[in-house]
């Protein structure tokens, strides 16, 4: 089972581009990168999968290095309502159980 | 669409009681499971279910009951409640061969006096 390391916490402002990387060391080969996010009270929400280079969405890219060691979640022109705590997983699509970390606490200011 | 329903979504409980969290997915997805989430800390693993009929152990079982008669409804029982439950309980809901993509619940916050 891959180990993440992510930043405990991050601070940004309004309107700027906020990069969180997560660090997986010992990515297997079958493994995917997927991110969540959990607003306060509610329940983690899907944002992002991917297994290498770049994806994109509507709310976020994720980039992924060739190694796949680690990778960067990216969101664009970020607003207060992206105050969230982002979490990082990596595991393969078949395993049964996702394994959530402690996450990066993003705090937006205005 | 309703996605994952959870039901009480505030519950306050004595010592020694005993209580049902209901779960319950209009997505038809065969895999579900209940998580854990304690003040600043991820979600730890308590019961999953691959299918109706099939359930198993996560990381945190011990005084959890589950079953799965239905695909739909995953319910958690807490046998005899204690302190240390005090939590904030998620269910989820996924695709089998997609289970990175899950749907959560909106939790239930759960104090056991």
């Amino acid at each position: 089972l891959a180990k993440t390391t992510q930043p405990i916490s991050m601070d940004s402002y309004e309107g700027q581009e906020v990069n969180i990387t997560c660090s997986h060391n010992n990515i297997a080969t079958n493994d995917y990168i997927t991110w969540y996010q959990q607003f306060p009270s509610q329940g983690p929400r899907f944002i992002i999968q991917g297994y290498k280079t770049k994806v994109t969405n509507e709310v976020a890219s994720l980039f992924i290095p060739a190694d796949r060691k680690s990778s960067t979640l990216s969101l664009p022109r970020v607003s207060l309502s992206d105050t969230a705590v982002y979490y990082c997983l990596v595991g393969y699509t078949g395993r049964r159980a996702l394994t959530f970390g402690s996450g990066t606490r993003l705090q937006v200011q205005p | 669409n309703a996605g994952v329903t959870q039901t009480p979504k505030f519950q306050v409980l004595k010592t020694g009681q005993s209580m049902t969290l209901q779960c319950a997915q209009d997505m038809n997805h065969e895999y579900m499971s209940w998580y854990r989430q304690d003040p600043g800390m991820g979600l730890r693993l308590i019961h999953y279910s691959v299918g109706a009929g099939i359930t198993d152990q996560g990381e945190v079982p011990n005084g959890y009951n589950v079953s799965r008669s239905t695909t739909e409804d995953f319910p958690l029982r807490l046998l005899s409640a204690a302190p240390s439950q005090t939590s904030v309980y998620f269910c989820a809901s996924s695709d089998p061969g997609q289970l990175t993509e899950a749907f959560f619940g909106q939790g239930t916050r759960l104090t056991v006096v």
